[in-house]
C-alpha cells in the first residue's frame, strides 16, 4: 500500500539524547514536511524540503536537524540542544504543483 | 508572512445543529493554496478541501462546506446537521507560492464536539 510510515508510534528519550524520527514515503512524492504538535495547539513547522538533498527551516528549527539523502526518506533529529522536546511529530509530504499534503500517523515523543 | 488564525478554540453543539468553523488568512503572496484539515483522536491529520487563491466558488460536499471570500481573507467550513462522528479538531491551512516559498502553515485548530 502506499502511504506515509513514521516509526516508532511512541519513542522515550533520556534528557541529554539526541534521537531520530523516521519518516518514508512510497508514494513518490517531491515535498516534505515535519510539524511539531504540543497538547491542544496548533501545527508548527520545523523544516521542509521541496527536492532531495535540499530542505528549508521552518519556524521552530531550533534543536533539531533533518537530511533528505532519498526522495523517499526525510528523518529528523531532535538533539540535545532541544530544551523541551516532548510533543507529537508529524511528517508530511506531497508531490508538487498544486496539491495537498498527506499525513503520517504520527510519532510521539516522551523525555524521561 | 504568512498566518492563519482560527479564532475559535472549541465548540461544542448538540447533534444535528449547523455549526461554522472560521478561518482567516494572510499572505503577501496572489497565489496561494488553502486548506482544511480534520485530526480524529488517532492523530493522523485527515485532507478534507484545497482551494487555490484564483476560485472563489463555494464547495459544498455532503454536509460540508466551504466558503472563501479574499475580500475578508477568510474561508470558513461549515457542517450541516452535525453528527458525532464529525468530533475531531480541525485545522485551516495556507501554503503561498512565492514569498511564502511553498511553506505550509496550520490554524491553531478548532477541537469540535459533537454531543449526542
Amino acid at each position: 500500500d502506499g502511504g506515509i510510515t513514521q516509526s516508532p508510534k511512541y519513542l522515550f528519550r533520556k534528557e541529554g539524547q539526541n534521537v531520530t524520527l523516521s519518516c518514508e514515503q512510497n508514494l513518490n512524492h517531491d515535498a516534505m514536511y515535519w510539524y511539531r504538535q504540543d497538547p491542544g495547539q496548533g501545527l508548527r513547522l520545523i523544516y521542509y524540503s521541496q527536492i532531495v538533498n535540499d530542505f528549508q527551516k521552518g519556524d521552530i528549527a531550533e534543536g533539531y536537524s533533518v537530511s533528505r539523502e532519498k526522495k523517499e526518506s526525510f528523518p529528523l533529529t531532535v538533539t540535545s540542544a532541544q530544551k523541551n522536546p516532548t510533543a507529537f511529530y508529524l511528517c508530511a509530504s506531497r508531490v508538487g504543483g498544486a496539491t495537498e499534503a498527506f499525513f503520517g500517523q504520527g510519532t510521539r515523543l516522551t523525555v524521561v | 508572512a504568512q498566518k492563519v488564525t482560527q479564532a475559535q478554540t472549541e465548540i461544542s453543539v448538540v447533534e444535528k445543529e449547523d455549526v461554522t468553523l472560521d478561518c482567516v488568512y494572510e499572505t503577501r503572496d496572489t497565489t496561494y493554496y488553502l486548506f482544511w484539515y480534520k485530526q480524529p483522536p488517532s492523530g493522523e491529520l485527515v485532507f478534507l478541501i484545497r482551494r487555490n487563491s484564483f476560485d472563489e466558488q463555494n464547495e459544498i460536499s455532503g454536509r460540508y462546506s466551504w466558503n472563501f471570500q479574499k475580500s475578508t481573507s477568510s474561508f470558513n467550513f461549515t457542517i450541516t446537521a452535525s453528527q458525532v462522528v464529525d468530533s475531531a479538531v480541525y485545522f485551516c491551512a495556507l501554503r503561498g507560492i512565492i514569498q511564502g516559498a511553498q511553506k505550509l502553515v496550520f490554524g491553531q485548530g478548532t477541537r469540535l464536539t459533537i454531543n449526542p
